[in-house]
């Protein structure tokens, strides 16, 4: 069965630009969707369709996918931007929605 | 204002069954398709079950088939999961979240999620 596979955790200085990978067998020719959580709170889509923005959703996230790694980038990161962040697909071969195991993004 | 609620939640022995239910407002709730995705307590998000629109398809995950099954009330604005036969891996924060489109797939991003409610499987 198809696999995505984000790093556990990963650091970033406020206003520097945070990384957050998504791996998987030829990724770049699936919609990767990302979501946001903050502690306690529901996620919240901030990328679909690989880098469209839902509304009210910064300018600063912006994402890519290509051969076997979906990436969302968060420029010019704040405090608030700290979070799990979650990858999304939709596997055709088993008509079921996938998630990443989540990367829990630490803004020093 | 644009909201979904669950509600149904709670504390239920091992083999037992529980109804969730889900209220829409303030959208369009048989213009897009539903989802429950539950997550287990310090663990990631899990896609539990997915239905179309007009209830046509549903897709549901593997570890749940047989035991869930998840159904929608246009006149009523709701979506429900109703769990059967339980067991303790089932404890989780469920939420039910909108899909951007009418039907399920890459297009279906879950653009608008409630507050969850939690179930405890436990004897």
């Amino acid at each position: 069965s198809y696999v995505l596979t984000q790093p556990p955790s990963g650091s970033v200085a406020p206003g520097q630009t945070a990384s957050i990978s998504c791996g998987g067998n030829n990724i770049g020719s699936r919609s990767v969707l990302w979501y946001q959580q903050k502690p306690g709170q529901a996620p919240v889509l901030v990328i679909y369709y690989d880098n469209a923005r839902p509304s009210g959703i910064p300018q600063r996230f912006s994402g890519s996918n290509s051969g076997n790694t979906a990436t969302l980038t968060i420029s010019r990161v704040e405090a608030g931007d700290e979070a799990d962040y979650y990858c999304q697909v939709w596997d055709t071969d088993s008509d079921q929605w996938l998630f990443g195991g989540g990367t829990k993004l630490t803004v020093l | 204002e644009v909201q979904l609620v669950e509600s149904g939640g709670g504390l239920v022995k091992p083999g037992g069954s529980l109804r969730l239910s889900c209220a829409a407002s303030g959208f369009t709730f048989s213009s897009h398709s539903m989802n429950w995705v539950r997550q287990a307590p310090g663990k990631g998000l899990e896609w539990v079950s997915s239905i179309t629109s007009s209830s046509t398809y549903i897709y549901s995950a593997d570890s749940i088939k047989g035991r869930f099954t998840v159904s929608r009330d246009s006149a009523k604005n709701s979506l429900y999961l109703q769990m059967n036969s339980l067991r303790a891996e089932d404890t989780a924060v469920y939420y039910c979240a909108r899909g951007r489109t009418p039907g399920i797939g890459a297009g279906g991003a879950f653009d608008l999620w409630g507050q969850g409610t939690t179930v405890t499987v436990s004897s």
